[in-house]
Order: C-alpha cells, then sequence, then structure tokens
C-alpha cells in the first residue's frame, strides 16, 4: 500500500482550464502539505492542514485552493490556469515532528 | 523560524570517491534535522533524522551525518558513492513542535563514472 498517493501522476492541460490534484494518506498523520516544486528544485510551501484546519497559508495566489474533507485527504484544486503553474506539486503528511512521507508527485504542464 | 543553507548546489564526485554535502542551520530553539533524497523523477525520500542522543546518525545507503551544534551544522557524508548516488540531497529543519519544515535549496550530487 502506498502510504501518500497522488493523482494524477502527470498532467497536461491548456491556460485557463481548472484541475484538481487529489493526495490521500494512509499513514493515520494529522497534518498534510503541499509544496511546489520548480525548474530550478526549489520546494517551496503552499498550504498545510492539521485535522482538516488550516494552518499555514503561504502566498499563494487565490487561484490554488486546498480542500480537507477529512485528515486523510487533501486535495488542490487551481482555477485559471496560467503558464508560470507548470511545476511538479507535492503532497506531503506528518506526525509531530518525527519528518515528512511524501507523495511521489504530480507533474503539471500548462500549455 | 529556522532556515537551511545548503551550501553547495552542484557537487560532481567520482564514483567510489568520499563525498561530502554541507548543510547549515539557523533556529533559536531546539531543531530537529532531516536530509532527504530524491531520484530523477521521483518523489522526496527520507535519509535520515537527528531528533536527539548520537549526534552521528545512520541512515539508508551508507549515508551518515553528523549533527554540530557547535556550528549548526549537519552535514551528510558516504566514504563511497555509486553510481546509483546521483540524485538531488535535501536539507531540512523543523523545531519540536514540527508545525513547519523548512526545507535548503537543495545539492545536486553527480556520480561520475
Amino acid at each position: 500500500d502506498t502510504a501518500v498517493s497522488q493523482t494524477p501522476k502527470y498532467l497536461v492541460t491548456q491556460m485557463g482550464n481548472d484541475k484538481s490534484i487529489k493526495c490521500e494518506q494512509n499513514l493515520g498523520h494529522d497534518t498534510m502539505y503541499w509544496y511546489k516544486q520548480d525548474s530550478k528544485k526549489f520546494l517551496k510551501i503552499m498550504f498545510s492542514y492539521n485535522n482538516k484546519e488550516l494552518i499555514i497559508n503561504e502566498t499563494v495566489p487565490n487561484r490554488f485552493s486546498p480542500k480537507s474533507p477529512d485528515k486523510a485527504h487533501l486535495n488542490l484544486h487551481i482555477n485559471s490556469l496560467e503558464l508560470g503553474d507548470s511545476a511538479v506539486y507535492f503532497c506531503a503528511s506528518s506526525q509531530g515532528a518525527a519528518g515528512y512521507t511524501f507523495g511521489s508527485g504530480t507533474r503539471l504542464t500548462v500549455v | 523560524a529556522q532556515s537551511v543553507t545548503q551550501l553547495d548546489s552542484q557537487v560532481p564526485v567520482f564514483e567510489e570517491a568520499p563525498v561530502e554535502l554541507r548543510c547549515n542551520y539557523s533556529s533559536s530553539v531546539s531543531v530537529y534535522l532531516f536530509w532527504y533524497v530524491q531520484y530523477p523523477n521521483q518523489g522526496l525520500q527520507l535519509l535520515l533524522k537527528y531528533l536527539s542522543g548520537s549526534t552521528l546518525v545512520k541512515g539508508i545507503n551508507g549515508f551518515e551525518a553528523e549533527f554540530n551544534k557547535s556550528q549548526t551544522s549537519f552535514h551528510l557524508r558516504k566514504p563511497s558513492v555509486h553510481i546509483s548516488d546521483t540524485a538531488e540531497y535535501f536539507c531540512a529543519v523543523t523545531s519540536n513542535t514540527g508545525n513547519q519544515f523548512y526545507f535548503g535549496t537543495g545539492t545536486s550530487l553527480t556520480v561520475i563514472p
């Protein structure tokens, strides 16, 4: 069983479209995250949820909206996609300070 | 808040040679430190972590790191690298609340045959 699973793995879409990325963890962790990794491999935190409550909301365009229906799921919805949104998006989960478990990433390409 | 600096963006090294990837952190509170590895086109995988206890931490794939509080460093080492170690390596720090992890900018390790 995959501990943190994201779908889809690849996403190619046109500018202006709306898309969602789903994330699920089966580790029983309380906290989940979305990170964006750009072409230079920099990892930037976008959002963090703890038990369905938003605790970190970095400077991210409001076209990005996270949704956590329960503590095992954290989805990312993106409206009006732009070329600059092209990146790899990683979901992760953690329990306390023991470390993150990452998903395998979603490579988003906006054309 | 904490921060992490990885001093080397790219490290080329010949196969079977030793390697050290440098990581320095800053924090006003006690920290936990981590190294993650990202193989090409894959997610990040935990290599090792320091939470408490012995300052020399051993991880997977023959890597180890040493926590040095006085120098605020957590350098990653391997005595003999393999081609398969070619990857991006990230150092990360968090406080004991673990609310947020801070990642370095990554070091690209290339092992040359």
